[in-house]
């Protein structure tokens, strides 16, 4: 089994629609984060948590909200999509406790097109 | 603000040959630096990383990357391109003070057989 886990990996949606990415891990680590992958611009930061009780904005916050349900599990909301969110979406976790690598672990993503 | 700089939307070399994909990084303090390759329809998965000790730093599958301060720039190298070498390449900047992973928008790299 995947290390960190994205669901569904595949969504068609209509503009105006809720639409719920979520997104578990069972690395154990503190630090989850959200990003949207559009060719040309690399990946962007929508959403950061490092912890339950703590969830930040990224660059691109607009239009998206997040809950931090437990340390495994951070679900990506959009309360009502657009065309312009459509994008793949990548979950990620890091581990930044003393003696970790810091490097970020990837979901497969998931890919989500707004008609 | 820190910042990553891929120069190069696509790099071709022909298999056998050595290749190099560039970086450039703008940051406050010591910079933390990743690079990444994504395989189609996959997720991002880590190469190497540079946060202190030797300029050069050996990562997965023969890879290797080039620490220059005075440059600003943690080129990634190989010294012999396999075709399946062939995939999306990300340099990333972790911001030391919010702890936010910062990507450029990536290198193609095309390994032709």
């Amino acid at each position: 089994d995947a290390d960190v886990t994205q669901t569904p990996r595949n969504r068609i949606t209509k503009t105006g629609k809720r639409i719920m990415l979520e997104c578990s891990q069972t690395k154990g680590h503190d630090r989850m984060y959200w990003y949207r992958q559009d060719p040309g611009l690399g990946l962007r930061l929508i959403y950061y948590s490092f912890d339950v009780k703590d969830i930040n904005k990224g660059e691109i916050s607009d239009g998206y909200s997040v809950s931090r349900q437990a340390q495994a599990k951070f679900s990506l909301s959009l309360e009502s999509a657009i065309p312009n969110q459509t994008a793949l979406y990548f979950c990620a976790t890091s581990d930044h406790d003393r003696g970790s690598t810091g490097e970020l672990f990837f979901g497969e993503g998931s890919r989500l097109t707004v008609l | 603000a820190q910042s990553v700089a891929q120069p190069e939307d696509q790099v071709n070399v022909a298999e056998g040959n050595p290749l190099t994909v560039k970086c450039t990084y703008s940051v406050s303090g010591n910079p933390y630096l990743f690079w990444y390759v994504q395989y189609p329809n996959r997720g991002l998965q880590f190469l190497l990383k540079y946060i202190t000790g030797d300029n050069l730093v050996k990562g997965s599958y023969g890879f290797e990357a080039e620490f220059n301060k005075s440059q600003t720039s943690f080129h990634l190298k190989k010294p012999s391109a396999l075709v399946s070498d062939s995939a999306l390449y990300f340099c990333a900047v972790r911001d030391t003070g919010t702890y936010k992973y910062i990507f450029g928008t990536g290198t193609r790299l095309k390994v032709l057989a």
